[in-house]
């Protein structure tokens, strides 16, 4: 079955540690983004990447990094720098820019 | 002004009803439109992709008006499980920016 995963489905830490989240794909997409989503909120770019190496910031990049090592593979960093990361983040993937973007289902984190 | 736009609802509706919402957008170097469905604390999945002459799968129609710069869901014959939160999205022109409206709330009731 082709799709999107994200690992883990809960994560918790502590303030001032970094996390990775993962997000795998295996739809042969080229464009991959990453999302959080707060209550009440509609879902906020982090970072994009159209091809493998190359990526850019989104509307709220600050205190996240990202790779792009593989096609298929697109990991978050929440770094101890993000002064409130607790969220639900999405990641997502598309074929090319404008075309139907397909989420994984998520993860949940919660900084204490 | 959000440049999408969507009443958060919630719209309470009986089994077997027909629901229309509608979604505004601003930027008028929009080019492609969707609509999502998203469940209490799960991804948004796709409902369908929005097309300039107007589309239709099964009990559910979208519209796109590109002069009034707005787009609109029409559910027919509702069911139980239509009940979710139904996100409009915008990709812009020439980038790989996807705008996201809040959601419209819709829960059917038997």
């Amino acid at each position: 079955d082709g799709g999107i995963t994200q690992s883990p489905k809960y994560l918790f830490r502590k303030e001032g540690q970094n996390v990775t989240l993962s997000c795998e794909q295996n739809l042969n997409h080229d464009a991959m983004y990453w999302y959080r989503q707060d209550p009440g909120q509609g879902l906020r770019l982090i970072y994009y990447s159209q091809i493998v190496n190359d990526f850019q910031k989104g509307d709220i990049a600050e205190g996240y990094s990202v790779s792009r090592e593989k096609k298929e593979s697109f990991p978050l960093t929440v770094t101890s720098a993000q002064k409130n990361p607790t969220a639900f983040y999405l990641c997502a993937s598309s074929m090319v820019e404008g075309r139907e973007q397909y989420f994984g289902p998520g993860t949940r984190l919660t900084v204490t | 002004r959000k440049e999408v736009e969507q009443d958060p609802g919630p719209f309470n509706v009986p089994e077997g009803a027909t629901v229309a919402f509608n979604c505004t957008y601003s930027n008028s170097a929009s080019q492609s439109f969707f609509w999502y469905r998203q469940d209490c604390r799960k991804e948004p999945k796709l409902l369908m992709s929005v097309y300039s002459s107007g589309n239709e799968d099964g009990r559910f129609t979208a519209q796109l008006n590109r002069a009034s710069q707005y787009i609109s869901l029409l559910i027919r014959d509702s069911k139980l499980s239509d009940s979710a939160t139904y996100l409009c999205v915008v990709s812009l022109s020439g980038t790989y920016k996807y705008i996201f409206g809040t959601g419209t709330r819709l829960k059917v009731l038997a």
